[in-house]
């Protein structure tokens, strides 16, 4: 167990609609990463917070938003869903806002748009 | 466009044998690298880094060298073992950057 909880684990919606992603991070840890993995692809990077700050943004297209809370906890919204967007994502979570530290990942959340 | 590149998909090797995976990156401002390893159901765990100020990282059986001349690492495992069975990332950082660049993973299966 890394620590970190993300829900739901799986996500099944339908086109056009709106989802949100949770991601609670390791007790302590003030960086929140977000990651997209479709299928036979690497970690695409989305979207750091540290600290409730966004530190860096990835390839997260502009229907895709995230914030982290006073609480640390995350959350990506996903709008306008396309079929594309299925995949899962991951949250990963580290003590320091420097991405070489280790980062303790959540088991991911999968999303089928239908 | 890919920055990390882990050209094998898979790799099978007999138990107590020596697992070699490789990848290769084309961002020459990428000064840290990192090794991800990944369970199905999981989400990765780290397993080991090296910084571009070395060329090997060694810690128990697995060890990492980096050739930065050629930008190629790779991920050394000896023994294998079956519980070494997953899949692989290797990633890498620029300096002063906030992000992870991941490549797409290398299945290792290992073979009692």
């Amino acid at each position: 167990d890394s620590g970190v909880t993300q829900t739901p684990k799986h996500l099944i919606t339908a086109t056009g609609q709106r989802v949100t992603l949770r991601c609670s991070p390791r007790s302590g840890d003030l960086s929140v990463y977000w990651y997209q993995q479709s299928l036979d692809q690497g970690l695409q990077f989305l979207i750091h917070y540290y600290n409730g700050e966004e530190r860096a943004k990835g390839n997260i297209l502009e229907r895709f938003s995230a914030q982290q809370f006073p609480d640390l906890h995350s959350e990506l919204n996903l709008s306008s869903l396309e079929l594309g967007d299925s995949a899962l994502y991951f949250c990963a979570s580290s003590a320091q806002p420097d991405p070489n530290t280790e980062a303790f990942f959540g088991q991911g959340t999968r999303l089928t748009v239908v | 466009d890919q920055q990390v590149k882990q050209n094998s998909p898979s790799l099978s090797v007999q138990e107590g044998r020596i697992s070699i995976l490789n990848c290769d990156y084309t961002n020459s401002m990428f000064d840290y690298f990192l090794w991800y390893k990944k369970y199905p159901a999981e989400g990765p765990t780290f397993l080991i880094s090296i910084s571009s100020i070395k060329d090997k990282n060694e810690d128990g059986r697995f060890t990492v060298f980096l050739n930065k001349s050629a930008k190629h690492l790779s991920l050394h495992i000896v023994p294998s073992q079956p519980g070494d069975s997953a899949v692989y990332f290797c990633a890498a950082s620029a300096l002063g950057a906030n992000n992870l660049f991941f490549g797409t993973g290398t299945r290792l299966t290992v073979i009692p």
